[in-house]
């Protein structure tokens, strides 16, 4: 099925741990991203990618990564992981951006939830 | 920078009832995203609109852009009608700003 996939879904980690979130999209989407969702607060924007080989910051880069080179894959490197970092993540894929509009959208991937203990 | 605020926060009717959800933003924006969350599950884009009104089935999504203000509505509503509804700005590379969300609870 096309769509977002995201793997693992679930994971706890020790404090100082690293890992990679997994991201990959098979409807030939140009614009990726990276978000974090916390109890009562909407999604904030951790990174994103315009194409294969341009990512760019969001508004909590801060301790993650990314990588992006295929149109396909948008990985999340987390390194030295805090519990600051215990949280859902989503990854998305969006086509087409500016006008004129089309009921482009966006696709979620049905996210990873993470642990740092 | 763009603040989205949505209204109520919280919300539980009786099923059958008209639903209404709310979004205001503060900066005039490009494109206006409604999204449905289900508990412990993923995130479907259900509308994206720039201007007028939108529907799908039952539910129906409005936008005023000069009053910055845009509402969700769901008719009949039903239990599986449950879930949190998020509204977003963006239409930019740089990804949405999102509100906190709605959690709408429609008991049978």
């Amino acid at each position: 099925n096309a769509g977002v996939t995201q793997t693992p879904k679930f994971r706890i980690l020790k404090i100082g741990q690293s890992m990679t979130l997994q991201c990959a999209q098979d409807m030939n989407h140009n614009y990726m991203y990276w978000y974090r969702q916390d109890p009562g607060m909407g999604l904030k924007l951790i990174y994103y990618s315009v194409g294969a080989g341009i990512t760019d910051k969001g508004e909590v880069p801060n301790g993650y990564n990314v990588s992006r080179s295929t149109t396909e894959d948008f990985p999340l490197r987390l390194e030295l992981a805090a519990p600051s970092q215990t949280s859902v993540y989503f990854c998305a894929s969006s086509y087409s951006i500016g006008p004129p509009w089309k009921d482009y959208g966006y696709t979620f991937g049905s996210g990873t939830r993470l642990t740092v203990v | 920078k763009n603040e989205v605020e949505q209204s109520p926060q919280n919300l539980t009717a009786q099923e059958g009832e008209f639903i209404t959800i709310n979004c205001s933003y503060s900066v005039g924006i490009s494109a206006l995203h409604w999204l449905q969350q289900h508990p412990g599950g993923g995130i479907v884009s259900l509308f994206m609109l720039s201007s007028g009104k939108k529907k799908h089935g039952r539910l129906i999504a409005t936008i005023n852009i000069q009053e910055k203000h845009s509402s969700l509505h769901i008719t009949a509503s039903h239990p599986r009608d449950s879930a949190v509804y998020i509204c977003a700005d963006g239409g930019g590379a740089d990804g949405l700003t999102f509100g906190k969300g709605t959690h709408l609870i429609i008991q049978p």
